[in-house]
C-alpha cells in the first residue's frame, strides 16, 4: 500500500545536526513533491520546505534557510531532511508528507534536543 | 506569507451535534487551494478536504468544506465519537505553505 516510513527517534545535544529519512513505497516516487512539516509539543503544524524528487530542487521556509537541507535518493525512493545547529526549540515531531494537498504522511520522527 | 486564523480555538460539543469550524486567510487563497486535516493524539494528520470542498478518499460525507477567497469553513454534520480531534486548515496555493493554529473539537 501507499506509505511513507520514517527513521526512528533521535536525541541530540544543542549545536548538533540530525538527519531524518523518509522512504516512499506503493507509488511512483517521482510523481509527487515531498514536504517536511514539524510539530513542537502541544503546538500546531509548521511547514519547513519542499523537494522535487525528480530534479532534487528545493524550496525552504525562510525560518529554516541556511540550517536545513533536503535531499533525495531516487534509487531507494527516499528523501532526507538534515537540520543543523540544533537548539531546544527544535524539539518536535518531524513529518514527511507528499502530494499537493498532503495526501500521504509519514508516521513522524521525534527529535529531542537536550543538553 | 498567508496567515491562516482558525476559530474557535476549542469547540465543546456532544455526539450527534453539528460542528462548524472557520479558517480565515490574511489574503486570498489561490484557486481555493485550501485543505483541512484531522489529527488525533499521537498520530499524523489525515487529509479530509482539498480544493476547499473536495473530500479525500475514504472520508465520510458528514465532512464538508466550503468557502473561497479568504473565508473557509469545515462542517461536520453529525459528530461521531471518533470525530473528536484537532482540525488544521492549510493553504497550498502559494509558498510558503502555511497552516492555521488548529481547532480542538472536544466532548462536552
Amino acid at each position: 500500500q501507499v506509505q511513507l516510513v520514517q527513521s526512528g527517534a533521535e536525541v541530540k545535544k544543542p549545536g548538533a545536526s540530525v538527519k531524518v529519512s523518509c522512504k516512499a513505497s506503493g507509488y511512483t516516487f517521482t510523481r509527487y513533491y515531498m514536504h517536511w512539516v514539524r510539530q513542537a509539543p502541544g503546538q500546531g503544524l509548521e511547514w519547513m520546505g519542499i523537494i522535487n524528487p525528480t530534479s532534487g530542487s528545493t524550496s525552504y521556509a525562510q525560518k529554516f534557510q541556511g540550517r536545513v537541507t533536503m535531499t533525495r535518493e531516487t534509487s531507494t525512493s527516499t528523501v532526507y531532511m538534515d537540520l543543523r545547529s540544533l537548539r531546544s526549540e527544535d524539539t518536535a515531531v518531524y513529518y514527511c508528507a507528499s502530494g499537493d494537498a498532503f495526501d500521504i504522511w509519514g508516521q513522524g520522527t521525534m527529535v529531542t534536543v537536550f543538553s | 506569507e498567508i496567515v491562516l486564523t482558525q476559530s474557535p480555538g476549542t469547540l465543546s460539543l456532544s455526539p450527534g451535534e453539528r460542528a462548524t469550524l472557520s479558517c480565515r486567510a490574511s489574503q486570498s487563497v489561490s484557486s481555493s487551494y485550501l485543505a483541512w486535516y484531522q489529527q488525533k493524539p499521537g498520530q499524523a494528520p489525515r487529509l479530509l478536504i482539498y480544493g476547499a470542498s473536495s473530500r479525500a478518499t475514504g472520508i465520510p460525507d458528514r465532512f464538508s468544506g466550503s468557502g473561497s477567497g479568504t473565508d473557509f469553513t469545515l462542517t461536520i454534520s453529525r459528530l461521531e465519537p471518533e470525530d473528536f480531534a484537532v482540525y488544521h486548515c492549510q493553504q497550498y496555493g502559494s509558498s510558503p505553505r502555511t497552516f492555521g493554529q488548529g481547532t480542538k473539537v472536544e466532548i462536552k
